[in-house]
């Protein structure tokens, strides 16, 4: 079964308050890691992709690292518009053409 | 420079009545992809399209459920005979570039609300 989690389910900041959301998943042929963030009301926009364990992105206060099971997305002093809900997915060898998304977890920073 | 544009935003259907979902890709994108996302769950794979062919339809029930990329227009879903089951957000994605290119990125549309009642 595909199997792609993420953690926490949502998270609330103060602005300014760093923390990490997590991504973890059990297949053996990563293909990818993408993390997107989504709006309310809106599709999913992409912000990174991850294809080797220790590979490291960054786009602005955001910075997304990848381990063999795992990825991590690093929030530095967050602002009110980071608030959003982020989804990681994962494209595998066992998955085929498709892509297999978490839950997602849902960010609030309040100001 | 439009990206993914789906419409109707919202289609609200009675029971049995007949869903048409449509899709136009970025320009220049041959791949698209739909997904439907249900209250409290995450996004699903339904179908994969590559101009004028299905490559992959293994996440879309057997019946009812159709999607089409025409060689020229949109990419459409169709589903007949709605039930409240078939109630979700459903999302088209398009890329430049295949599902095993290093370089994919998906772009996706602001989505279909399909309510039925």
């Amino acid at each position: 079964e595909d199997q792609v989690t993420q953690s926490p389910e949502a998270l609330r900041l103060q602005e300014g308050e760093s923390s990490s959301l997590n991504c973890s998943y059990t297949v053996s042929g990563l293909r990818g890691l993408f993390w997107y963030r989504q709006d309310p009301g809106k599709g999913p926009e992409f912000l990174f992709t991850l294809y080797s364990a220790g590979e490291e992105k960054e786009k602005e206060r955001l910075k997304a690292t990848l381990t063999k099971k795992e990825s991590f997305l690093h929030i530095t002093a967050p602002k009110p518009e980071d608030s959003a809900t982020y989804l990681c997915a994962v494209r595998a060898m066992e998955y085929g053409n498709k892509l297999v998304f978490g839950a997602g977890t849902i960010l609030r920073v309040k100001s | 420079n439009a990206g993914v544009m789906q419409n109707p935003r919202h289609l609200v259907r009675r029971r049995g009545q007949e869903a048409r979902l449509r899709c136009s890709p970025v320009k220049g994108h041959s791949h698209v992809y739909w997904y439907r996302q249900l209250p409290e769950e995450g996004l699903k794979f339904m179908v994969y399209l590559q101009k004028e062919n299905i490559i992959d339809e293994s996440g879309m029930p057997k019946e009812r459920f159709s999607a089409e990329f025409p060689k020229e227009g949109p990419s459409i879903l169709r589903i007949q005979q709605v039930v409240r089951g078939d109630s979700a957000a459903y999302f088209c994605a398009s890329s430049a570039v295949g599902v095993s290119a290093t370089n994919e990125k998906l772009f996706f549309g602001s989505g279909t609300q399909l309510s039925v009642l």
